[in-house]
């Protein structure tokens, strides 16, 4: 069955310590790929998507992700992560080109001061 | 509008009763998703439309579940005889559906249905 795993529930950073968020994807044709973010009060926001081509793709509020095929992965990374930053993370995947997007059920990060 | 809107955005009902959210897509865009996000249960896939018609309902968790979208605009969920299960918060999105390219789905901001 077509799946997004993210196996990180909750993960805690310090401000200015870089942040890697993991996702994983099942089915064997490459999926569109997505990253959003839940903040209270911002609603669903995407930060970045992955179609083809350049495998590391830039997003908005300095985050980045990178395409490994071999490993199934769109893993989420920013340098140096802000307080601001605390929110719920989504890695997000569509199998079909345009219908269902298929959602981890999510990774919540704090930020420590 | 400027982006998606649904309303209520809060809502809290009691077991039993039925409720209505509603949807209303960015103008133009033709194709409308509905979503929830349940505790512990990550976001989960319940009904996409195109146009008025949906041709993927696999998402509906039971036959309590129903929705609607009229004139290819506006969409409501409707949840029957509602469970304290049913409590989450409802997304919808929308997107333009050009076969050329793809669409991305824009979010509203969200329902939070509370069953006591």
């Amino acid at each position: 069955a077509q799946s997004v795993t993210q196996p990180d529930i909750h993960i805690t950073v310090s401000e200015g310590a870089s942040l890697e968020l993991r996702c994983n994807y099942s089915y064997g044709a490459t999926p569109y790929l997505f990253w959003y973010v839940l903040s209270p009060g911002q609603g669903l926001q995407l930060l970045l998507k992955y179609f083809s081509g350049d495998t590391l793709v830039q997003g908005i509020k300095g985050f980045e992700a990178e395409f490994k095929r071999s490993q199934s992965s769109f893993n989420l990374r920013k340098p140096s992560v802000h307080w601001s930053d605390a929110a719920e993370y989504f890695c997000a995947a569509d199998f079909q080109a345009g219908t269902a997007l298929i959602f981890g059920k999510g990774t919540t990060l704090s930020v420590s001061s | 509008g400027a982006g998606v809107s649904q309303s209520p955005s809060n809502k809290v009902t009691e077991k039993g009763k039925d409720v209505e959210l509603r949807c209303d897509p960015i103008s133009g865009h033709t194709a409308l998703y509905w979503y929830r996000q349940s505790l512990g249960q990550g976001l989960e896939f319940l009904i996409y439309f195109q146009g008025n018609s949906a041709p993927d309902k696999s998402g509906l968790p039971s036959d309590r579940f129903s929705a609607e979208r009229t004139g290819g605009s506006v969409s409501t969920l409707t949840i029957q005889r509602t469970q304290q299960e049913d409590s989450a918060v409802y997304l919808c999105a929308s997107s333009q559906r050009a076969a050329s390219s793809y669409n991305e789905q824009f979010f509203g901001p969200g329902t939070r249905l509370t069953v006591l």
